[in-house]
């Protein structure tokens, strides 16, 4: 079985600051990875994707994560922060390349202080 | 762009009261359905699956009867909480996918007094 630890529920950070969302899975086979931002009243939306190849991944709006399979990690990150990134941010992770069977974790909140 | 709704977006129902919540996909046609809860300070967890026009697949410790799931269409994903407790008050989120695209529904908050 798979599964998901987001270690951080809120991680409030100064606007223009850099900030590191930290996401570890356990599975006992190959992993695609996920990272979805949910902004209030809105649905979750994807933010970026490792299915394979190079382990730093590139998404939108300036976040970017890096898998380490010896660590199982899958950070999130983005040098410089917005008052426009204040969301939940959560990891997931599928067995299956389709993303069909997503095991999420339980989402970390990040506030930007203006 | 496309985009998945749901209605309604809170719900404040009687305990022994059924209530539904509808997901519906607009200019997107989602071949398969996912239904999520997610309790507070936990992660989401899968309900049930449903592909447009067959019976849904639940996931162990999901009662079936209770939570209803219709699929009837490419745009419209239904899930009936029949004979709703306290401790079916949560969250209900649905997600839509077609091959690679996906769109998650922005949640209904059910609390059953």
């Amino acid at each position: 079985a798979q599964s998901v630890t987001q270690l951080d529920s809120q991680v409030p950070v100064f606007e223009e600051a850099p900030v590191e969302l930290r996401c570890n899975y356990s599975s006992s086979v190959s992993v695609y990875l996920f990272w979805y931002v949910q902004y209030p009243n809105q649905g979750l939306q994807l933010l970026l994707k490792y299915l394979s190849g190079s382990t730093l991944v590139k998404g939108i709006n300036g976040f970017e994560a890096e898998f380490n399979k010896s660590q199982t990690s899958f950070h999130l990150r983005k040098p410089s922060v917005h008052i426009s990134d204040t969301a939940e941010y959560f990891c997931a992770v599928s067995e299956d390349f389709g993303n069909e069977k997503l095991t999420f974790g339980t989402g970390t909140r990040l506030t930007i202080i203006p | 762009g496309a985009v998945v709704s749901q209605h309604p977006s809170w719900v404040i129902c009687k305990s022994g009261t059924s209530v539904k919540i509808e997901c519906r996909s607009l200019d997107f046609q989602a071949t398969t359905m996912f239904w999520y809860r997610q309790f507070p300070k936990q992660s989401l967890m899968l309900m049930a699956t449903s592909n447009e026009g067959s019976k849904a697949t639940y996931e162990q410790g999901v009662e079936k009867d209770k939570f209803l799931i219709n699929h009837a269409s490419l745009t419209l994903s239904t899930l009936t909480v029949t004979s709703a407790h306290p401790e079916d008050s949560s969250f209900y989120i649905c997600r839509g996918t077609s091959g690679e695209m996906q769109y998650f529904g922005p949640g209904t908050r059910l609390t059953v007094t």
